[in-house]
């Protein structure tokens, strides 16, 4: 299947924790996101790599920290979990090229901090 | 300046209604507009998308109306089915760096069979 996979799909955890996203695409894109989804549905961009180059950045706590081993990987770390920090985390990715501005998600990742 | 508003919040429609959402922006640097659809414990998916260069766009009972001078576009579902109950989001980017999508605040949509 080519898609857009997130793992874990699920994550529960202590408040204090560390834990760790992973995204990965096979579609050959250039591009990936992480967006935040909150509780009201609220979509915001936190990150954006292109070819493993950092290229959006956003008022996003430093306890969250993008890396992208490769242009078809991108993992989301989160440091000292807090409880505002429940939400549902969505990867996206988006391939090269003028006029291509289509961006293909993932399927989510939950994370209910307690 | 970088925000979409959309509306309604929620939208409850009979089957075979037309079911219609509407989004504003103020940047008129945004070229690009697309809608996504999203069901419940998934992922958002490209439903439509429109650049400014048209007023109109359709794809099966689903249109795209877009009034570059209002700065305002909307999704027009025809024939509204229980299956298109789902949460919809618009977006703007700007087609050229980071194309950053700002996307909408959601419209809940439910269709009554």
């Amino acid at each position: 299947d080519t898609a857009v996979s997130q793992t874990p799909k699920y994550l529960v955890t202590q408040m204090g924790n560390d834990k760790s996203i992973k995204c990965e695409q096979n579609l050959g894109h250039d591009t990936m996101y992480w967006y935040k989804q909150d509780s009201k549905k609220f979509l915001k961009i936190m990150f954006s790599y292109n070819n493993k180059e950092l290229i959006i950045n956003e008022t996003v706590p430093n306890r969250f920290s993008p890396k992208s081993p490769d242009k078809a990987h991108l993992n989301l770390h989160i440091n000292s979990l807090e409880l505002g920090d429940s939400a549902v985390y969505f990867c996206a990715s988006r391939p090269s090229g003028t006029g291509e501005e289509t961006q293909y998600f993932g399927p989510g990742t939950r994370l209910l901090v307690l | 300046q970088q925000q979409v508003k959309q509306s309604p919040q929620s939208l409850i429609v009979q089957k075979g209604g037309i079911s219609i959402i509407n989004c504003a922006y103020e940047n008129t640097a945004f070229d690009y507009f697309p809608w996504y659809q999203q069901f419940p414990g998934k992922g958002p998916a490209l439903l439509i998308a429109i650049r400014p260069d048209v007023s109109e766009k359709k794809e099966g009972r689903f249109t795209i109306s877009f009034n570059k001078s209002a700065k305002q576009f909307s999704l027009h579902i025809m024939d509204s089915q229980p299956g298109d109950s789902a949460t919809y989001f618009c977006a703007a980017s700007i087609g050229s760096g980071t194309y950053k999508y700002i996307f909408g605040t959601g419209t809940r949509l439910k269709v009554l069979a």
